[in-house]
């Protein structure tokens, strides 16, 4: 029971255009939502969070928008530059603390082509 | 600032023996969480160490077991390996004040059971 779903796999965007990464969750329960870039041998490094309470939170080229209503959350990166490319992991948790862990979904692996 | 430093990058182990995987926190961190990911999925929660006492489990067998040491560094042991516990293991370390926006990742273990 997959409870965080990134349902695309990779994602191929030009170099300056706006790249938009979804992820839908099931879980009502889910308070904070986070998204994670990783590059190869690397380990995942946090970019951007939201609060349930918000709709959009925005961090320079980076922008999170959540829908509580559909249960889905998306990142949009403006312009998107060629170090973008990278493997994208939306999480979120419930309760405060993180003592219950991340879930994450599979990823989004997007590629800026020049 | 050092950041998480994880050991041994690789391993091969054979099915039925025992793992132990190490992790040294960003310095200043006092928790240390530890993730499992499969091939082509997302990381999963395993649990969470703070103050050298587990304080959140994900859904792993008791025979995945772990420890804190009194510098906040940690520990990941897995007894009887199964062909399925082939996976890259990361460990993340935070302030347990810091949300969670402050978790920094290791570049992981990769563990091969064969």
């Amino acid at each position: 029971d997959q409870q965080v779903k990134q349902n695309s796999p990779s994602l191929s965007v030009q170099e300056g255009r706006i790249s938009i990464l979804n992820c839908d969750y099931t879980n009502s329960m889910f308070d904070y939502f986070l998204w994670y870039k990783k590059y190869p041998a690397e380990g995942p490094t946090f970019l951007i969070s939201i609060s349930s309470i918000k709709d959009k939170n925005e961090d320079g080229r980076f922008t999170v928008f959540l829908n509580k209503s559909a249960k889905h959350l998306s990142l949009h990166i403006v312009p998107s530059q060629p170090g973008d490319s990278a493997v994208y992991f939306c999480a979120a948790s419930e309760g405060g603390g993180g003592a219950d862990g991340l879930t994450f979904g599979k990823g989004t692996h997007l590629i800026i082509q020049p | 600032e050092t950041g998480v430093t994880q050991s041994p990058t690789h391993l091969i182990k054979t099915r039925g023996q025992q793992v132990t995987l190490r992790c040294s926190s960003q310095s200043g961190h006092n928790t240390v969480s530890w993730y499992q990911q499969a091939l082509g999925q997302g990381p999963q929660f395993i649990f969470q160490y703070y103050r050298e006492e587990e304080n959140g489990r994900g859904n792993f067998p008791p025979r995945f077991s772990g420890l804190q040491f009194p510098n906040y560094s940690s520990e990941l042991n897995v007894n009887a390996l199964e062909l399925d516990d082939s996976a890259l293991y990361l460990c993340a370390s935070s302030l347990a004040s810091a949300g969670r926006n402050g978790y920094t990742f290791g570049s992981g273990t990769r563990l091969t059971v064969v």
